[in-house]
């Protein structure tokens, strides 16, 4: 059973640009939660979906970020017109929909905006 | 609001010695407590967690945590640290209401092991 995938690993973009970070969750899980790590921080939370639902995007800047789970396909985390501050790892995690059941997480994504 | 504070940003100690990793939590209820590493450029592996029941809790690589609701603490402790434990360790909750939720993470505490 694959883990929870993300791609790509690394991504340079020049600022405005625009980027796309994909997450495919373990098989089974139908929760989404997307995470940022600034350099030298801990994780903050961003956005959690289910298929086709975003449920808490309470972590989400309100500009040029937006989040996705369809019916088919990875989670899809866009960030539009890219700044330096945007550097960072973004982790994707998956877990079932039940309590007691743990968030794994992916490898991450190294975003570097120059 | 809902935190979890790590009070030790570096902790170094020598192979072999034990270790003790703290964590506290401000919650309305007791949460979902969990420990998690990450070594340099890597995802997160679950250590450990606790939902309810013993306070101690046994994870993997020989660590374990107790929870003490009295000092609203999670602390990790491993007896005999190895080389191979350096790395960022993260303190993490989320409410217990019975639903899947988001994580809050502490600021992570980075562990250096000396030969």
């Amino acid at each position: 059973n694959a883990g929870v995938m993300q791609n790509p690993r690394h991504l340079v973009r020049r600022r405005g640009q625009e980027a796309r970070l994909r997450c495919s969750p373990m098989k089974g899980h139908s929760h989404v939660y997307w995470y940022r790590q600034l350099p030298e921080e801990g994780l903050k939370f961003m956005v959690y979906l289910q298929k086709e639902n975003i449920i808490d995007e309470s972590g989400m800047p309100k500009e040029r970020f937006s989040a996705e789970f369809p019916k088919e396909g990875p989670s899809i985390l866009r960030i539009q017109q890219v700044v330096r501050g945007d550097s960072a790892a973004y982790f994707c995690a998956s877990s079932t929909e039940y309590a007691y059941n743990e968030q794994f997480f992916g490898p991450g994504t190294r975003l570097t905006v120059l | 609001a809902q935190s979890v504070t790590q009070p030790d940003i570096h902790i170094t100690v020598s192979e072999g010695a034990s270790l003790e990793l703290r964590c506290n939590y401000s919650y309305g209820a007791t949460p979902y407590l969990f420990w998690y590493v990450q070594s340099p450029g890597q995802g997160l592996q679950l250590l450990l967690k606790y939902f309810s029941g013993d306070t101690l809790v046994q994870g993997i690589k020989g660590f374990e945590a107790e929870f003490k609701r009295s000092q609203s603490s999670f602390n990790l402790r491993k007896p005999s640290v190895h080389w191979s434990d350096a790395a960022e360790y993260f303190c993490a909750g989320r409410p217990n209401d019975g639903t899947a939720s988001k994580l809050t993470f502490g600021t992570g505490t980075r562990l250096q092991v000396t030969l």
